[in-house]
């Protein structure tokens, strides 16, 4: 079965640098979560969409900002990075608001900032 | 906002025993309660959930319990194998109407199965 895919799976920038993730929900999900996830941390909630609107936001820095596109993927943009900004960064999907609940995840992307 | 506590944080048992990992989680309005399996290196994989209008779940060796009086929910798993070991999350999310359900995770627990 299609999974989330997430690119790149590693990424190291340098502080201050730009960073951009991407994930590609499930076919047919429209819903998309991204979580951040420190070195032996539960997974944090940062921002979700539905239906290509932001439907929820959680505790994401002003320095990140994030969309989903037409064709349902999603982009994690972030600018002047920090060192505290390395971490495992996944996304979900999810069928969406039809009484489905499951999030499903991508395998993640690490990011390394040095 | 919710808070979601898991425990215990590490679980060490023999090929066989059963594993039992507890959560309580504060918000009332939480609707819907998934257990992922974290292995290294690796996005959490969904194994299985409940809804709080269900008092239990069971699938093959994994089964979850929810007391919604309580506010507290667990996850079982007999006749543990050693690919069971992995790190174990709890979580916890009000879905549905106008909620789009972000998870809240509990802290997680390694759960390490000896041969």
């Amino acid at each position: 079965a299609a999974g989330v895919i997430q690119s790149p799976r590693h990424l190291i920038k340098e502080k201050r640098e730009t960073a951009t993730l991407k994930c590609y929900p499930i076919p047919r999900h429209d819903t998309v979560y991204w979580y951040q996830q420190g070195p032996g941390q539960d997974p944090q909630f940062l921002i979700s969409f539905y239906e290509k609107m932001q439907s929820d936001k959680g505790s994401i820095p002003d320095r990140f900002s994030a969309q989903q596109f037409s064709d349902y993927h999603s982009e994690l943009n972030m600018s002047s990075l920090e060192l505290g900004d390395s971490a495992l960064y996944f996304c979900a999907s999810s069928p969406g608001l039809a009484g489905t609940y499951e999030q499903y995840f991508g395998p993640g992307t690490r990011l390394t900032v040095t | 906002g919710e808070n979601v506590e898991q425990h215990p944080s590490t679980l060490s048992v023999q090929e066989g025993d059963s594993a039992v990992i507890k959560c309580t989680y504060s918000d009332s309005a939480s609707n819907y309660f998934p257990w992922y399996k974290q292995e290294l290196g690796k996005g959490p994989q969904l194994i299985i959930d409940i809804r709080s209008n269900v008092g239990e779940k069971k699938d093959q060796r994994i089964a979850v319990t929810l007391n919604k009086t309580a506010k507290h929910f667990s996850l079982h798993i007999t006749e543990t194998q050693p690919e069971d070991s992995a790190v174990y999350f709890c979580a916890a999310s009000r879905a549905g109407g106008t909620s789009y359900g972000k998870l809240t995770f509990g802290q997680g627990t390694i759960l390490t199965v000896h041969p």
